[in-house]
């Protein structure tokens, strides 16, 4: 295990509506980053924040937002669901936003947008 | 769980045997690489990585051989278990200057025959 929890594990939401998705870091780690990853395929990069702020952005539009908080927990935010949102969203923290630190996945949360 | 790897290359092994994973990656710029494992219902788990200015890396069973000249990475998986029944992803990641973007391939699913 990786120390990284994620909430809630499954999600059943109708298109259209908004979602919150929940990650706690591993202790001690002041970064944490977001990946959709759609079935059978490699996960996508999201956003990454470090120390409460959006450090990067990949190629999501913004009704995909997010959060961190003092505690460097982390929230993802989706509005405006689409049936393509379907996917597992997973969150990975490090500890800190160089590229080289190791990032370490939590198990994900599988949405399922109808 | 559900399975991550429905339109991935698989790989069949016998057990006791050595694995190789192959992997292609695009961008020259990238100086960090890494293999995850990813078992069906889980998040992508961190087995070994390696950083440009070096071409082998050894871990307990496992070792990454990267060829800058062609951009190819391998895993080697030595004496198969079982155990290691999983989608395996490269993924590598840009000197970026402090945000940190990993980006996976597309996976093989390797399949261990006991």
């Amino acid at each position: 295990e990786t120390g990284v929890t994620q909430s809630p594990t499954h999600l059943i939401k109708t298109r259209g509506q908004q979602v919150t998705l929940r990650c706690s870091s591993q202790s001690g780690h002041n970064t944490v980053s977001w990946y959709q990853q759609a079935l059978g395929q490699g996960p996508q990069f999201i956003f990454q924040y470090y120390r409460e702020e959006e450090n990067g952005r990949g190629n999501f539009p913004p009704r995909f937002s997010g959060l961190q908080f003092p505690n460097y927990s982390s929230e993802l935010n989706v509005n405006a669901l689409e049936l393509d949102d379907s996917a597992l969203y997973l969150c990975a923290s490090s500890l800190d936003r160089e590229s080289k630190e190791t990032q370490y996945f939590g198990p994900g949360t599988r949405l399922l947008v109808l | 769980g559900e399975s991550v790897g429905l339109h991935l290359p698989t790989l069949s092994v016998q057990e006791g045997d050595n694995s190789i994973i192959n992997c292609a990656y695009s961008n020259s710029a990238s100086d960090y690489f890494i293999w995850y494992k990813q078992e069906s219902g889980k998040g992508p788990q961190f087995i070994i990585d390696i950083r440009s200015n070096m071409d082998k890396r050894q871990g307990q069973r496992v070792t990454v051989l990267l060829n800058k000249t062609v951009k190819h990475l391998s895993l080697q998986i030595a004496a198969t278990q079982p155990g290691d029944s999983a989608v395996y992803f490269c993924a590598e990641s840009p000197n970026s200057g402090g945000y940190q973007k990993v980006t996976f391939g597309t996976g093989t699913k390797l399949q261990v025959i006991p």
